[in-house]
């Protein structure tokens, strides 16, 4: 079975400071990595996708097989940054998503 | 292009009742997906349409069908509400070739009572 795992709920940090929002998955597979952002009053949005291997508003995230993680990274936050962010995985055609985590930042 | 649309945006049924919800995908896209977000929970998988047919489905009972149309557009239909089938319903449009990108529509808000 495919499962993605996000221990935050909620992760709060200054303006500035480093982002690291934590993504861990299960498949037995070769899935493919996503990471989907949810702004206030807006729809589900692609952030990033690991084939890709882009940076989108300054996030990377980078698959590490071995540690079956895909964790999304930015050095400094900003306050437009604070959002809903689900990690997601593929095995085919449909996507599996991990419970989110609330990025809260702080001026 | 509006990209993915969904009908109505908000809803509010009775248990027992039957509900129809109403997706158009982005244009381009022949595929079409739904899926339930309860509160604090990240998308679940509903099933998929693809060339007017369910092509995958999630762990859902068989109270949640849908259908897809020659347009593209698709229905998903929830029989004998329960109150638990409260909930975010997304529609999500992708292009048919595998692991495309699916494109998120804003979701219809049901509300069972």
């Amino acid at each position: 079975a495919q499962r993605v795992t996000q221990p935050e709920k909620l992760l709060s940090v200054f303006k500035g400071a480093p982002v690291e929002l934590k993504c861990n998955y299960s498949y037995s597979g070769s899935p493919e990595l996503f990471w989907y952002v949810q702004y206030s009053r807006q729809r589900l949005q692609l952030l990033l996708r690991h084939i890709s291997r882009e940076s989108i508003k300054g996030f990377t995230a980078d698959l590490n097989k071995g540690e079956t993680s895909f964790h999304l990274k930015k050095p400094f936050a900003q306050e437009e940054d604070s959002a809903m962010y689900y990690c997601a995985l593929t095995g085919y055609s449909t996507l599996t998503f991990g419970k989110g985590t609330m990025l809260l930042v702080s001026p | 292009d509006a990209g993915v649309t969904q009908s109505p945006t908000h809803l509010i049924k009775t248990r027992g009742q039957q509900v129809t919800l109403r997706c158009s995908p982005k244009s381009g896209h022949d595929t079409v997906s739904w899926y339930q977000q309860a509160l604090g929970q990240g998308p679940q998988f509903i099933f998929q349409y693809y060339e007017e047919e369910e092509r995958q489905r999630g762990n859902f009972p068989d109270r949640f069908s849908g259908h897809q149309f020659p347009n593209y557009s698709s229905e998903l239909n929830v029989n004998a509400l329960l109150l638990g089938d409260s909930a975010l319903y997304l529609c999500a449009s992708s292009p048919s070739s595998p692991r495309g990108t699916q494109y998120f529509g804003p979701g219809t808000r049901l509300l069972v009572l």
